[in-house]
């Protein structure tokens, strides 16, 4: 099993470029969640999917959108990347109702 | 606001001797309080947990200890081993919901 998967490891974006980031999973987990992880912050809830075919808002959800492709795969899009959201970011899964989260090894992206 | 604080950024022990990470949080309506442990350029791993009803949790070298009229929870790891040198972070899962809040995290430096 390799868990949680996120593509690309590291990104750089120039101000207002766009892109996506992948995460899977093939824990056959019901919720799939999206975190950045800022210095001094902790990690901050972007997005969360409950099931497939549900998306929510979390702490910090301006400036992102999120697919929830299928249940293994749950994307999180930056339509106009702002130097904002410099940060790493962590997929996660879990079961519903169970505080257990599994995460992916993170994102690094750098916008300039 | 934060719900959840970790008020020590950082912790230094020798090797051998106790390690204890607190934990605070403000809202009464969590189910669980979970704990987390990151290395460096990883995703955050579960370590251990506690339900609200509990007051201790043991797994091993590490213990969970959970003082509801304080609001305020500690880990305790015995004995302490190079190993355990990373950055641990507290998150509570309110009642009802799949999202946990998590604290900001105490990188924690065991001295060999």
């Amino acid at each position: 099993n390799a868990g949680v998967t996120q593509t690309p490891k590291f990104q750089v974006l120039k101000t207002g470029q766009s892109m996506t980031l992948q995460c899977a999973q093939d824990m056959n987990h019901n919720s799939m969640y999206w975190y950045r992880q800022d210095p001094g912050m902790g990690l901050r809830l972007i997005y969360y999917s409950a099931s497939e075919g549900t998306t929510d808002k979390g702490e910090v959800p301006n400036g992102y959108n999120v697919s929830r492709l299928n249940k293994r795969e749950f994307s999180l899009r930056l339509e106009s990347a702002a130097p904002s959201q410099t940060s790493v970011y962590f997929c996660a899964s879990s079961e519903v109702g169970v505080g257990e989260q599994y995460f992916g090894p993170g994102t690094r992206l750098t916008v300039t | 606001d934060q719900q959840v604080k970790q008020n020590s950024p950082s912790l230094s022990v020798q090797e051998g001797r106790i390690s204890i990470l607190n934990c605070d949080y403000t809202n009464s309506m969590f189910d669980y309080f979970l704990w987390y442990k990151k290395y460096p350029a990883e995703g955050p791993t579960f370590l251990i947990s506690i339900s609200s009803i509990k007051d201790k949790n043991e797994d091993g070298r590490f213990t969970v200890f959970l003082n509801k009229s304080a609001k305020h929870l500690s880990l305790h790891i015995v004995p302490s081993q190079p190993g355990d040198s990373a950055v641990y972070f507290c998150a509570g899962l309110p009642t009802g919901a799949n999202n946990l809040f998590f604290g900001t995290g105490t990188r924690l430096t065991v001295i060999p």
